[in-house]
């Protein structure tokens, strides 16, 4: 199975603040990569998908890069909406795993 | 509007059986894979499996193999995870959600399950 990891794994932030989650792959997954947002109590919703493609109706604060091993998921400037965990999952080969999570809190 | 909708809430003993359904709506069912992750009290996403309603090829993650049976009923647009003899480990929300390509674009609310005796 290919182990993503996302680091960090809470963050603290500020509104208005601009953040990055970076997501790393145990081997190369080219640009099949997709973010994911869940909130407590919630089912997780599409963000971004193909390393960078952002999901209609995603506020364009949000951006995705990276390709092969390295990815990040970029808030350009947090809203109080935005606190959240964030997933990153790779649909390269089977089985399409998940990172562990990063949890974004209000500082 | 593309909808998945979960059945209800299940609270189950060790050893019994359990099936929970996945109905989709407003799209073609049988033109998306459809998938089911796990996720177990306070811990992170895992993906268990994925199943094509139009001839019902499924493929699972290693880990859920033979832990647990995913299966449609294309005639109802219904998905099905399904478990013979339940863990109090199998205890999480479990959730489906329509493959676009590869990726999830649409989830289910999920579905609590909780074994306990």
């Amino acid at each position: 199975d290919i182990q993503m990891t996302q680091s960090p794994s809470t963050l603290s932030a500020s509104v208005g603040d601009r953040v990055t989650i970076t997501c790393r792959a145990s081997q190369s997954i080219s640009r099949w990569l997709a973010w994911y947002q869940q909130k407590p109590g919630k089912a997780p919703k599409l963000l971004i998908y193909k390393a960078s493609s952002l999901e209609s109706g995603v506020p364009s604060r949000f951006s995705g890069s990276g390709s092969g091993t390295e990815f990040t998921l970029t808030i350009s400037s947090l809203q109080p909406d935005d606190f959240a965990t964030y997933h990153c999952q790779q649909y390269n080969s089977y089985p399409y795993t998940f990172g562990q999570g990063t949890k974004l809190e209000i500082k | 509007e593309v909808q998945l909708v979960q059945s209800g809430a299940e609270v189950k003993k060790p050893g019994e059986s359990l099936k929970i359904s996945c109905k989709g709506s407003g799209y073609s069912f049988t033109s998306y894979w459809i998938g089911w992750v796990r996720q177990m009290p306070g811990k992170g996403l895992e993906w268990m499996g994925i199943i094509y309603p139009g001839d019902s090829d499924t493929r699972y993650s290693p880990s859920f193999q033979g832990q647990v049976t995913i299966s449609a009923d294309k005639s109802i647009s219904t998905a099905y995870l399904q478990w013979s003899s339940l863990k109090a480990s199998d205890t999480a929300m479990y959730y489906c959600a329509r493959l676009e390509g590869y990726y999830m674009d649409v989830w289910g609310k999920g579905t609590t399950v909780t074994v306990s005796s």
